[in-house]
Formats: structure tokens, C-alpha cells, sequence
């Protein structure tokens, strides 16, 4: 019983174009929603994240939209560059402030 | 200046061994946790401690103990080690619960546990 899903194991883009990596969730009890970022040796590195009763956060060149009635959030980021090819990984907190992990979408930016 | 940090990196050993995996935060945080990234790459959390005090428990073996020192220091020790216990054990620390914060956790560089 998967309460976080990440449906996209793999996902390549150009350098320069817009990364966009997507996130379904079942349970409507989450609190918050985060993207963490992941090198291979390495542990998982906090990007961004965006409480339940937001729709949008953005920093930088990240962008993270949740959709409550879908209960669907992405990650976009632009322009995407050769550094940020790594596992992305989505989360997503409940009042005890257990994080529960979807299975990670690796993003490869081509030069 | 790691901000949290396990030891080893690298853990192999041969089943029914008993084996430790220490983990430190200079965070100042108030919570920490032991997650375990298994073969198929899923990071599922064991436990949470806040200020020493166990919060989250899964399902996890008695086999499995961890063990909080004071704040900053929170250690996994394993008993009878299984095949099945080999994964990568990754740490993690955050603020105090109920502060408003975004859940943010830090994460620590991983333990490659390898039973044989």
C-alpha cells in the first residue's frame, strides 16, 4: 500500500528546457509535501517543499505546484542544468512528522 | 562541517553477527531518525526519537534497537544479522516537533550494510 507514488522511474531533458517531475498521493492527512534530491553515495538532499494549504512554492529555480483535489504535486525546474541530472525523490509528512517516500524518478539532463 | 554524520560508510559481515551503525547531528535538532533504502531503492522509515524520547516505531524486528545517548547522537544496533538486513541505513535529524517547520529533515551519507 503505496500512500506516494512517483509513476516516472526515469525522465531525460535537453539542458536549458524545463524539468518536470510528478508525485500522486492517496492520503489526504498529509501536512506537507517535500522534494528531496538524491546523488548516487549520497543521502537524500532537501530542494523544496509546500504545505497542504498552499498551491505553489517557488525558489529559485524550482518550482513546486500541489494539486489537493488531484492529489497530484510537481517539481519543475528551469532551466535545468547538468548538475541537477540525480534521483529525485517525493515526500510527504503527517502530523507525526513521519515522512513517507515515494520510489524516486531519476532525471538525466543532456548538454 | 558534516551535519550529520554516520559511521561506518561501509558494514559487511556475516550472518547471525551483531553490528552497530552510529549516527551524530550538530544541528542543535531535537528529532531523529533511522530510515532503510532497500534493493529497490524504497526509503521506508524505521524509527523517530525526539530529545531522546522514541516517537515513531514501524514494523521493524525486535532484532533491531536503536538507541539515543542524548540529542544529538541516536545509533542502530542490530542483532542476529539476516540476508534480508542488507540495504543501505541512511540517519536523519529536524527541528522540533510542533514548530511550524516544513517537516525538513537532513540526511546523513548512508551505511551500506552487505550481510553475507
Amino acid at each position: 500500500d503505496q500512500q506516494v507514488k512517483q509513476n516516472s522511474p526515469s525522465l531525460s531533458v535537453q539542458e536549458g528546457r524545463i524539468s518536470i517531475l510528478n508525485c500522486d498521493y492517496t492520503n489526504s492527512m498529509f501536512d506537507y509535501f517535500l522534494w528531496y534530491k538524491k546523488y548516487p553515495a549520497e543521502g537524500p538532499t532537501f530542494l523544496i517543499s509546500i504545505s497542504s494549504i498552499k498551491d505553489k512554492n517557488e525558489d529559485g529555480r524550482f518550482t513546486v505546484f500541489l494539486n489537493k483535489s488531484a492529489k497530484h504535486l510537481s517539481l519543475h525546474i528551469v532551466p535545468s542544468q547538468p548538475g541537477d541530472s540525480a534521483v529525485y525523490f517525493c515526500a510527504a509528512k503527517d502530523g507525526n512528522e513521519k515522512l513517507t517516500f515515494g520510489t524516486g524518478t531519476r532525471l538525466t539532463i543532456i548538454p | 562541517d558534516t551535519a550529520v554524520s554516520q559511521t561506518p560508510k561501509y558494514l559487511v559481515t556475516q550472518m547471525g553477527n551483531d553490528k552497530s551503525i552510529k549516527c551524530e547531528q550538530n544541528l542543535g535538532h531535537d528529532t531523529m531518525y533511522w530510515y532503510k533504502q532497500d534493493s529497490k531503492k524504497f526509503l521506508k522509515i524505521m524509527f523517530s526519537y525526539n530529545n531522546k524520547e522514541l516517537i515513531i516505531n514501524e514494523t521493524v524486528p525486535n532484532r533491531f534497537s536503536p538507541k539515543s545517548p542524548d540529542k544529538a547522537h541516536l545509533n542502530l544496533h542490530i542483532n542476529s544479522l539476516e540476508l534480508g538486513d542488507s540495504a543501505v541505513y541512511f540517519c536523519a535529524s529536524s527541528r522540533r516537533r510542533g514548530t511550524g517547520s516544513g517537516g525538513e529533515q537532513f540526511f546523513g551519507p548512508g551505511t551500506r550494510l552487505t550481510v553475507l
